[in-house]
């Protein structure tokens, strides 16, 4: 069957630390990657769009990897701030699908000061 | 205002009531969507508008009905619901550069729904 798997477990990072945040999925064939940021009570606000023919892309401190190989995406956030607490979703969009985004459940990231 | 809003914030019904949820989008795109959001669960699309037509269903319950009068509104009626049902509904807008790929989503804050 065809999921996008992110870490369902918190994860605790100390602040001033790199985050590093992964996206697996199986049997896409994805055209593009995008990341967002959810905050409590809020809906997700767009970080980040990475496509299938690019390695790496940065904004500030974020900066995401897109590997097709290993059906994965990375997203790191460096000097990681208590600020940055959320849950990050990542969404694939696949060539065959005209509307839709795939959606990871997202990964709750808690930088401890 | 700006961006994507949405009314109302919180709602409770009961299992016999007949409510709507409202959003408006005000960065004049051509692409609007509902979708469900449940606790650890991933963003469940339910509805899809590009330029005020439905083009995607995604097997949703008739007791919800969407309503798209123009490309910056867009409703979402509900009726006999059951707890289930009971989540964070989500709008979001787009562009509509559906076969570009490079179509980011704007959301609204959601409508927290529960269902007695």
């Amino acid at each position: 069957s065809q999921k996008i798997e992110q870490n369902s477990e918190a994860l605790n990072i100390q602040e001033g630390k790199t985050a590093t945040l992964t996206c697996n999925y199986t049997n896409y064939s994805p055209a593009y990657l995008q990341w967002y940021r959810q905050d409590p009570g809020r809906g997700p606000v767009f970080l980040l769009l990475i496509r299938e023919n690019e390695k790496e892309k940065r904004k500030e401190r974020l900066k995401v990897t897109f590997d097709t190989t290993l059906k994965q995406s990375l997203f790191h956030i460096t000097a990681s701030q208590p600020a940055d607490s959320a849950t990050y979703l990542c969404a694939l969009d696949v060539i065959d699908s005209n509307y839709q985004l795939i959606w990871g459940a997202g990964t709750k990231l808690i930088i401890k000061p | 205002e700006t961006g994507v809003t949405q009314t109302p914030r919180h709602l409770v019904m009961g299992m016999t009531n007949k409510k709507s949820l409202k959003c408006e989008q005000h960065l004049g795109h051509n692409a609007m969507y509902w979708y469900k959001q449940s606790a650890k669960k991933p963003l469940e699309l339910m509805f899809v508008y590009s330029l005020e037509e439905r083009v995607e269903n995604n097997s949703v319950p008739s007791r919800f009905s969407p309503e798209c009068p123009n490309s910056s509104h867009l409703f979402l009626h509900l009726h006999t619901l059951q707890p289930e049902d009971s989540a964070l509904y989500l709008c979001a807008s787009s562009q509509g550069h559906f076969l570009e790929g490079t179509d980011t989503q704007y959301f609204g804050p959601g409508t927290r729904l529960t269902v007695l």
